[in-house]
């Protein structure tokens, strides 16, 4: 069975500065991936997704996310984070044979002025 | 237009009493989840429902969880004789088609709390 590995549960930042969360997959077989954000009080939110293609994946908000199939990652990068940034990220696969989707336990990102 | 909604938002009850959540999935989405989310941990798969029956109901941890789908757009998830180890967020969420592929939109949840 597929399992997601997200490696930091927080992950604190200042402002502007870089950010990477990085998530880890059990199988490279067939696999679909996704990103979601998780803002205080609300649902989960579509970040980004892989289908096939372009390793190098554009979402909302500024994200990106690269898969590399080698190391089975696909961790979400943005260049300059803001306050508002600051949410809990999961991420999560498509289990194959079926079409639930697998989630990693997520990655809180706090981000501080 | 309107995203996926969940009611109630919150729901707090006795152990051994009987609950359930309902999910209004977006309009024309044939494709309905289930999915719990504990405390700490990422969302859990419950039951999927493809129109009016549930695809996979692999995820229900037992025989006291129970979901209905009779006219393949609301849903109801059932939960008789609640225990305490059940208190999580309940999330739905509905997808266009249901494919693999297929982007799966959230509602807000229902947090549960067994006392």
């Amino acid at each position: 069975a597929q399992s997601v590995t997200q490696l930091d549960s927080q992950v604190p930042v200042f402002e502007e500065a870089p950010v990477e969360l990085r998530c880890n997959y059990s199988s490279s077989v067939s696999v679909y991936l996704f990103w979601y954000v998780q803002y205080p009080n609300q649902g989960l939110q579509l970040l980004l997704k892989y289908l096939s293609g372009s390793t190098l994946v554009k979402g909302i908000n500024g994200f990106e996310a690269e898969f590399n199939k080698s190391q089975t990652s696909f961790h979400l990068r943005k260049p300059s984070v803001h306050i508002s940034d600051t949410a809990e990220y999961f991420c999560a696969v498509s289990d194959r044979g079926t079409d639930k989707l697998i989630f990693g336990t997520g990655t809180r990102l706090q981000v501080f002025p | 237009g309107a995203g996926v909604s969940q009611t109630p938002s919150n729901k707090v009850t006795e152990k051994g009493k009987y609950v359930e959540l309902r999910c209004d999935p977006i309009s024309g989405h044939t494709a309905l989840y289930w999915y719990r989310q504990s405390l700490g941990q990422g969302p859990e798969f419950l039951i999927y429902f493809q129109g009016t029956g549930a695809a996979d109901d692999s995820g229900l941890p037992n025989d006291r969880f129970f979901a209905v789908r009779p006219e393949g757009s609301v849903s109801t998830l059932k939960i008789q004789r609640t225990e305490r180890g059940d208190s999580a967020v309940y999330l739905c969420a509905s997808s266009l088609d249901g494919g693999r592929t297929d982007t799966q939109y959230f509602g807000p949840g229902t947090r549960l709390t067994v006392l």
